[in-house]
């Protein structure tokens, strides 16, 4: 089946450092999902990509849609300690109404 | 501002027993998904419905069945529960036609524990 492979799995960061983790899989996407879940809650949408080169920004958040339509990255610049949690890519198979979903990155912040 | 609100927020089981997760979103949705969460792991796709009246498997459907009630309702029923799905079900939906690009919005999530 498809998968989408999500790096890191996990990362210990100082407050202040950016982070980069990024997406990638064999298929290709119309849209790329960025979520942050906190223990014990449902995901929360980030960001949303729908047009391959696709640069979009929120706040601090920057994720791109890859030229290729099957990878996607995020970066989170100046982090702060309240961006710790996982974060998880997903995407919208190419002619279908799938979502599939990254394994996710655990993201720790030392301040 | 409801969104998507799943039920029951917890409940134990134990093997063989039955049980339906009820899904309801007020946000006129056309498409709805059942994934399940394990510990220290994505997302998997049991079930989704594209739109009233359509259902289809995802990555694991196996021992599951669904029912779209109607546009605002997604069910997910276990008619024999194995331990192997203990786990944490989201129910999420989408506001986009079918095929054309939308985002996901999930619930809060239903731990379910079979013994």
């Amino acid at each position: 089946g498809q998968q989408l492979n999500q790096s890191p799995q996990s990362m210990f960061i100082q407050e202040g450092e950016d982070v980069s983790m990024n997406c990638t899989s064999s298929s290709i996407f119309n849209t790329w999902l960025w979520y942050k879940q906190d223990p014990g809650e449902g995901p929360v949408l980030l960001i949303a990509l729908y047009k391959a080169g696709e640069l979009t920004s929120n706040g601090r958040l920057t994720a791109q849609f890859g030229i290729t339509r099957k990878d996607s990255f995020l970066n989170i610049s100046a982090s702060i300690p309240s961006d710790v949690g996982i974060y998880f890519c997903a995407g919208q198979l190419r002619g279908t109404y799938k979502y599939i979903f990254g394994t996710g990155t655990r993201l720790k912040v030392l301040a | 501002n409801a969104g998507v609100t799943q039920t029951p927020k917890f409940q134990v089981l134990k093997t063989g027993q039955s049980m339906t997760l009820q899904c309801a979103q007020d946000m006129n949705h056309n498409s709805m998904y059942w994934y399940r969460q394990d510990p220290g792991m994505g997302l998997r796709l049991i079930y989704y419905s594209a739109s009233e009246g359509t259902t289809d498997k995802g990555e694991v459907p196996n021992g599951y069945n669904v029912s779209r009630l109607n546009k605002r309702e997604f069910s997910l029923r276990l008619e024999s529960a194995a331990p192997s799905q203990t786990s944490v079900y989201f129910c999420a939906s989408s506001g986009r036609l079918a095929g054309v690009s939308g985002e996901l919005f999930f619930g809060e999530g239903s731990r379910l524990t079979v013994l």
